[in-house]
């Protein structure tokens, strides 16, 4: 069975803080790997990983895969308040099938 | 920006009813998806759709379940015989790609309190 774990759960930060969040990951037919941030409803997508060692930036956002270990870690710096979120990691296999990870939760504090 | 859109954004029913959830993808995407997410836990797969079939369907997704692409732009999920098990939140997805290509989009959701 596919399994996605991310850690840590939650984590409470002051605005300024730069965070690590971990996933990893087992799942037969591995396509890529996703990364979400959860607000108050949908999933609102972030990166898309499919090769291992490739930054992939977005502002203070930032994401890399390691397909040997069969993780994958999302950085944020420089923390806002606007940063708290729940954040998704899900990885993509045959057909498009995501399985999620059961997500972190993120809260900046002023 | 394109986004998917999903109706009724809240809907309460009674046990043992039927609803109907709906769903435009985004209008160039070929992949289509529902998930579910009971509050508090994973957001879970329930099935994928690609060329007006079932591609891939999660052991969730039981003949209480069905999906349709009636007319060409909407996508809906059926649910029979609702239990309070099901009372969730239902997101739609869609994607440009399947395996290979593309991120998944997702709609609002749609909230389904059984009672």
């Amino acid at each position: 069975e596919d399994k996605v774990v991310q850690s840590p759960l939650s984590l409470v930060v002051h605005e300024g803080d730069t965070v690590t969040l971990n996933c990893s990951y087992e799942v037969t037919n591995f396509r890529s790997l996703l990364w979400y941030k959860q607000e108050k409803k949908a999933p609102t997508f972030l990166f898309m990983l499919t090769s291992s060692g490739i930054e992939k930036k977005s502002g203070r956002l930032s994401s890399i895969l390691d397909k040997k270990e069969l993780f994958s870690i999302l950085n944020i710096t420089a923390t806002q308040t606007g940063d708290s979120a729940i954040y998704l990691c899900a990885v993509r296999a045959l057909y498009g099938k995501l399985t999620f990870g059961q997500g972190t939760i993120l809260t900046v504090h002023p | 920006e394109p986004e998917v859109t999903q109706t009724p954004s809240h809907q309460v029913t009674q046990m043992g009813q039927e609803v109907i959830l709906r769903c435009v993808p985004i209008s160039n995407h070929l992949y289509f998806y529902w998930y579910r997410q009971i509050l508090g836990q994973k957001v879970e797969f329930l099935v994928s759709f690609y060329n007006n079939e079932i591609s891939e369907k999660s052991e969730i997704f039981d003949d209480q379940f069905s999906v349709e692409r009636p007319d060409g732009s909407n996508f809906t999920l059926k649910i029979r015989s609702t239990k309070l098990e099901d009372s969730a939140m239902y997101f739609c997805a869609s994607s440009e790609g399947g395996q290979f290509t593309g991120e998944l989009f997702f709609g609002e959701g749609s909230r389904l309190t059984v009672l």
